[in-house]
């Protein structure tokens, strides 16, 4: 069974500061797609990332930065230099490959303070 | 349009009423997926479809629920004699082609419909 956990319910950091929010997920499948979602007050969730299994390559992208480990199965999110807009539940996912349905973590809401 | 549209935003109904929420996708977008969003819950999957076709309907949680797609683009999530554990955001999104396909890129979320049973 496919599986998303988000251990870090909450947290909350000082703008400016780095934070990273963990993501493990537990699949039997060895193709499967990994993504990171955004989720502001407005509700929508906006897409940051989808990664295939077989590309293990950490992944940049401005202040944002992804580390897929799969010996360990994690999927980690890093924000450098954290601001205010950056405050939002983070919701990891998964979807097994020729599985089109995406199982999410249950989010990790971040604070981020002026 | 531009993005993925789901109207009403918000729907307050009465327990055992019936509901419909609708989903107008993306233009061209074959994939279209139905989730509903508990508060502090992440969204939680509910039916896929490819074309007119539910390709996937796992997620239905009972046979109150149903979804139609007749012309492969507009969605329709309809409950039947709605309970008070129904209330719930449900959202919709919709991609080129399926999550699983390799081809495919990213699912675009709307903002909504936030469905509230009294």
């Amino acid at each position: 069974a496919q599986k998303v956990t988000q251990a870090q319910t909450e947290i909350s950091v000082v703008e400016k500061e780095d934070v990273t929010l963990d993501c493990v997920y537990e699949t039997r499948d060895t193709t499967y797609y990994l993504f990171w979602y955004k989720q502001p007050p407005s509700g929508e969730l906006v897409f940051l990332i989808r990664r295939n299994s077989f590309d293990e390559q950490n992944e940049i992208s401005g202040r944002y930065s992804w580390n897929f480990q799969k010996s360990t199965s994690s999927f980690n999110f890093t924000i450098t230099a954290s601001q205010v807009v950056d405050s939002a539940v983070y919701f990891c996912a998964l979807s097994e490959g020729g599985d089109d349905k995406i199982i999410f973590g249950k989010g990790t809401r971040l604070h981020i303070l002026p | 349009g531009a993005g993925v549209s789901q109207t009403p935003s918000n729907k307050v109904t009465e327990k055992g009423k019936y509901v419909e929420l609708r989903c107008d996708p993306i233009s061209g977008h074959t994939a279209l997926y139905w989730y509903r969003q508990s508060l502090g819950q992440g969204p939680e999957f509910l039916i896929y479809f490819q074309g007119t076709g539910a390709a996937d309907d796992s997620g239905l949680p009972n046979d109150r629920f149903f979804a139609v797609r007749p012309e492969g683009s507009v969605s329709t999530l309809k409950i039947q004699r709605t309970e008070r554990g129904d209330s719930a955001v449900y959202l919709c999104a919709s991609s080129l082609m399926g999550q699983g396909s390799p081809l495919n890129t990213e699912a675009f979320f709307g903002q909504g419909t936030r469905l509230t049973v009294v």
